[in-house]
């Protein structure tokens, strides 16, 4: 399974746009890239997940470019309830169990 | 439609005691899966279950800790004779199909068990 590494820490002032990025060089033709959120006691919640190039929710961004060994997660204008933990994953589609790591801990300031 | 539901939110238990953890899934999901989570460390895969069937359970230790997902009924993660090592966050994931591509899993609030 493709290890990922991304910040332990960002911080960030509220009306920001936030930039996280995640690497995983070892990644494989049938992994994809997810993305989970887990704020302070409570479980984790998806976020965004995407192949390649750019896919865009109501939440977020994700922008993976062409040789999918790292991708960026975007939250536009980010406000204090951002405030969590941002989990990067890569996930074979041939599995059926989640490897997290440690994750980015984003702190918004007002 | 209800979220993944786990209870208790918060068990405390003796050295030696069981803990019986419950989690019941998203309706119409079958998939269910269970992660531990330590103070300021990301989830760790404990094991995966259908109904009446455990499919993966790599993350499990090999004593003590046991999975159960009926036909009827939540499912259940146990515990026997609890040490302080087990306290943690234990949350429990369900998802309607294994996890492929625009199949996400929802997550349950966790329960939180301490050892005393």
């Amino acid at each position: 399974l493709a290890k990922t590494t991304q910040p332990i820490s960002m911080d960030s002032y509220e009306g920001q746009e936030v930039n996280i990025t995640c690497s995983h060089n070892n990644i494989a033709t049938n992994d994809y890239i997810t993305w989970y959120q887990q704020f302070p006691s409570q479980g984790p919640r998806f976020i965004i997940q995407g192949y390649k190039t750019k896919v865009t929710n109501e939440v977020a961004s994700l922008f993976i470019p062409a040789d999918r060994k790292s991708s960026t997660l975007s939250l536009p204008r980010v406000s204090l309830s951002d405030t969590a933990v941002y989990y990067c994953l890569v996930v074979p589609d041939n599995t059926d169990k989640l490897i997290f790591g440690t994750g980015t801990r984003l702190q918004v300031f007002p | 439609n209800a979220g993944v539901m786990q209870n208790p939110r918060h068990l405390v238990r003796r050295r030696g005691q069981e803990a019986r953890l419950r989690c019941s899934p998203m309706k119409g999901h079958s998939h269910v899966y269970w992660y531990r989570q330590l103070p300021e460390e990301g989830l760790k895969f404990m094991v995966y279950l259908q109904k009446e069937n455990i499919i993966d359970e790599s993350g499990m230790p090999k004593e003590r800790f046991s999975a159960e997902f009926p036909k009827e009924g939540p499912s259940i993660l146990r515990i026997q004779q609890v040490v302080r090592g087990d306290s943690a966050a234990y949350f429990c994931a369900s998802s309607r199909l294994a996890q492929q591509m625009n199949t996400e899993a929802f997550f349950g609030q966790g329960t939180r068990l301490t050892v005393v």
